[in-house]
C-alpha cells in the first residue's frame, strides 16, 4: 500500500521560506508513471493545486500564481520530494498535502494517493 | 479553467439520491475531470476519474457523468458515511484547478 507523509515546521515567519518534505513508502518516486504533487487548503476553504515534479527532476509544472516563489524537487535516494515556498505571508497559511498523480498508457487517473496533510501557519 | 460547483450545500436524508454539478469555464481536455470526497480532518479521497470511471474500492452508488463543460456526480442512495464535502477537479489543462466544493449534509 502506497503511503505519503508530509513533514516540516508548523510555524513560519512572514517573509521567510516554507519548506516541506513528503516521504513515500510502499512505492517509488522513481516510477515512470507518476507525477509527485502538492496541493494546499486554507482553513475552512477549498483546494488549490500548487504543482508537481516528475522523478527525473527535469519535468515540473507549477501554478502560475505561485511559480515565482515556488520550487519543487525530488530526492530519489531518500524516496522523497519537497516543496519550498519563499517570501510567505499570512495568505500562505494552509494545510499542505502531498499526493501522487498517476497515469498509464491509456488513462490518466488523477491524484490517487494523498498524505494526511500538515498545517503550516505563517505568523510572527 | 474555472470550475463552478452547484449547489453549495445539499441537505438530504439517508437513502435519498444526491446530484452534484460541476461547470467548467471552457471544455475540459479529454474529459480529465475527477471527483473527490473530503471529510473533516481528512485528506480528499479520489472517487471518479476521467469523468465517469470509479477509482479502486469506490462503491457503485457513486456515478460520474458528463463531458465538455458540464459534469455531474450522482450518489444513488446516500449512506451515513457519504455526508461530506465533494470537489470536482480538472487535470487536463495547466494549472489544474478545483471547484469550490459542495457540502452534502444530513437533513
Amino acid at each position: 500500500q502506497v503511503r505519503l507523509q508530509e513533514s516540516g515546521p508548523g510555524l513560519v515567519k512572514p517573509s521567510e521560506t516554507l519548506s516541506l518534505t513528503c516521504t513515500v513508502s510502499g512505492g517509488s518516486v522513481s516510477s515512470a508513471n507518476h507525477y509527485w504533487s502538492w496541493i494546499r487548503q486554507p482553513p475552512g476553504k477549498g483546494l488549490e493545486w500548487i504543482g508537481y515534479i516528475y522523478y527525473n527532476g527535469t519535468t515540473n509544472n507549477y501554478n502560475p500564481s505561485l511559480s515565482s516563489r515556488l520550487t519543487i524537487s525530488v530526492d530519489r535516494s531518500k524516496n522523497q520530494f519537497s516543496l519550498k515556498l519563499s517570501s510567505v505571508t499570512a495568505a500562505d497559511t494552509a494545510v499542505y498535502y502531498c499526493a501522487r498523480d498517476s497515469w498509464d498508457a491509456t488513462t490518466w487517473y488523477s491524484l490517487d494517493y494523498w498524505g494526511q496533510g500538515t498545517l503550516v501557519t505563517v505568523s510572527s | 479553467i474555472v470550475l463552478t460547483q452547484s449547489p453549495g450545500t445539499l441537505s438530504l436524508s439517508p437513502g435519498e439520491r444526491a446530484t452534484l454539478s460541476c461547470g467548467a469555464s471552457q471544455s475540459v481536455s479529454s474529459n480529465h475531470l475527477a471527483w473527490f470526497q473530503q471529510k473533516p480532518g481528512q485528506a480528499p479521497r479520489l472517487l471518479i476519474y476521467g469523468a465517469s470511471s470509479r477509482a479502486t474500492g469506490i462503491p457503485d452508488r457513486f456515478w460520474g457523468s458528463g463531458s465538455g463543460t458540464d459534469f455531474t456526480l450522482t450518489i444513488s442512495g446516500l449512506e451515513p458515511e457519504d455526508f461530506a464535502v465533494y470537489y470536482c477537479h480538472q487535470y487536463g489543462s495547466s494549472p489544474q484547478t478545483f471547484g469550490q466544493g459542495t457540502k452534502v449534509e444530513i437533513k
